[in-house]
């Protein structure tokens, strides 16, 4: 069964570059979340999408923006890249947003800021 | 505001002998409560996950959980551990549907 795709799977930046991570939900899956995990964190709930719009916010920083597009794939743009942006960067999807709803979440796409 | 509270950071066990791993939650909403485990340099999976219908949810690889409504509690359980369980273990709560938010997991080792 198709799952969520992230691109790239590994991702080396130097401080104050700017990086792009891609997501690719699983068909007919209209929501994506994107969360963020430090080094031995728990993730942290960035921004989620559903139906091309903005459903809800956590605590994403102003320099990092994300989008979801027609073809409900989604963006997260970061800039002005910090040492401590350097974190793995989950992303899922689900099929609407009801109780219950289950997320599935991506392999990840691991940044290392340097 | 919903959040979880992951009673304990390390659980170690011995092969063999039950899991129980806690989590506390507080949602002023009837809560979606779920377990994702993630194996390491791995993604999160769903392990079972709770919707208001049956109290004890079974997932898979033997996992259960019991949700207490009066005591606010979704404990993960599991009667006999493997030493494939070892992994780290997060509680997760939902509310409204769109953010989940996540516990600060639990590191399970399992001894031979």
């Amino acid at each position: 069964a198709a799952g969520v795709i992230q691109s790239p799977r590994h991702l080396i930046k130097e401080k104050r570059e700017t990086a792009t991570l891609k997501c690719y939900p699983i068909p007919r899956h209209d929501t994506v979340y994107w969360y963020q995990q430090g080094p031995g964190q728990d993730p942290q709930f960035l921004i989620s999408f559903y139906e091309k719009m903005q459903s809800d916010k956590g605590s994403i920083p102003d320099r990092f923006s994300a989008q979801q597009f027609s073809d409900y794939h989604s963006e997260l743009n970061m800039s002005s890249l910090e040492l401590g942006d350097s974190a793995l960067y989950f992303c899922a999807s689900s099929g609407g947003t009801g109780k219950g709803t289950e997320a599935f979440f991506g392999q990840g796409t691991r940044l290392t800021v340097v | 505001a919903q959040s979880v509270t992951q009673l304990d950071s390390h659980v170690s066990v011995s092969e063999g002998t039950p899991v129980l791993l806690r989590c506390n939650y507080s949602s002023s909403y009837s809560p979606s409560l779920f377990w994702y485990v993630q194996h390491p340099n791995k993604g999160l999976q769903l392990l079972l996950k709770y919707t208001s219908a049956a109290t004890l949810v079974k997932g898979i690889n033997g996992f259960e959980a019991e949700f207490k409504k009066s005591e606010t509690s979704f404990h993960l359980t599991k009667p006999s551990a493997h030493m494939s369980d070892a992994a780290e273990y997060f509680c997760v709560v939902s509310s409204s549907g769109y953010a989940l938010n996540f516990g600060k997991g639990t590191s399970l080792l399992v001894t031979p």
